[in-house]
């Protein structure tokens, strides 16, 4: 079946680190989004990059949609980059769905 | 643009009673999503519409699950006879399907239930 999965499922980093996240999806997409979930709940939107490469200050992604997966670096953590980060999916294929990947939760340390 | 806002914020209730939940998405987004979210869980899609027409209906969307855009503008979400089950964050998102990233979606702040 359609399936979202990221990885790794919890990561823990010193203040100053790189990481890289990966989200792996079984289909042909419409649209891949990643977000940042804060301790409050609110979804930040962090990308929306069905393919491509984008940067955004020390964050960027990658999407290779031929390959199915999708890359988020963050680089020089800070503590405020702690949470669960998500990619969201909007698949091609049949009746619309839009999966939400198993998340990675983030802990920077000071 | 002051973002998709939701309310209430929070909502105890007993179990039984009926809920209602409301969303108003960014002006001039022509659609509106609601999730729901168990702890340690990633959002669940529940159903959407594209201005007042409801198009998709997740299974999840139980028959005590109904959800309304009158006027193609602010939503709610209407559960009845709730259950402790339903104890979530209910989560709303709108898009504009045509603007230059196609169907990307926007969150609001979410309604926590806590059913008792």
């Amino acid at each position: 079946g359609i399936q979202v999965e990221q990885s790794p499922p919890d990561l823990i980093l010193q203040e100053g680190a790189n990481s890289t996240l990966r989200c792996n999806f079984s289909d042909s997409v419409n649209n891949l989004q990643w977000f940042h979930q804060n301790p409050w709940g609110q979804l930040i939107n962090l990308f929306y990059i069905p393919s491509g490469t984008k940067q955004n200050g020390r964050l960027s992604a990658t999407t290779v949609a031929t390959e199915r997966y999708s890359l988020l670096y963050i680089s020089s953590s800070q503590t405020t980059d702690s949470g669960v980060y998500f990619c969201a999916v909007e698949f091609t294929s049949g009746t619309y769905k839009y999966i939400f990947g198993t998340g990675t939760r983030l802990k920077v340390l000071a | 643009d002051t973002g998709v806002s939701q309310n209430p914020r929070h909502k105890i209730t007993k179990r039984g009673q009926n809920v209602t939940f409301r969303c108003d998405p960014i002006s001039e987004h022509n659609r509106l999503y609601w999730y729901r979210q168990t702890l340690g869980q990633g959002p669940e899609f529940l159903t959407y519409f594209q201005n007042e027409a409801q198009l998709e209906k997740s299974r999840l969307l139980s028959d005590r699950f109904s959800a309304e855009r009158p006027k193609g503008s602010f939503s709610t979400l209407e559960i009845q006879r709730t259950e402790q089950g339903d104890s979530a964050m209910y989560l709303c998102a709108s898009s504009d399907t045509a603007g230059g990233s196609y169907n990307e979606q926007f969150f609001g702040p979410g309604t926590r239930l806590t059913v008792l």
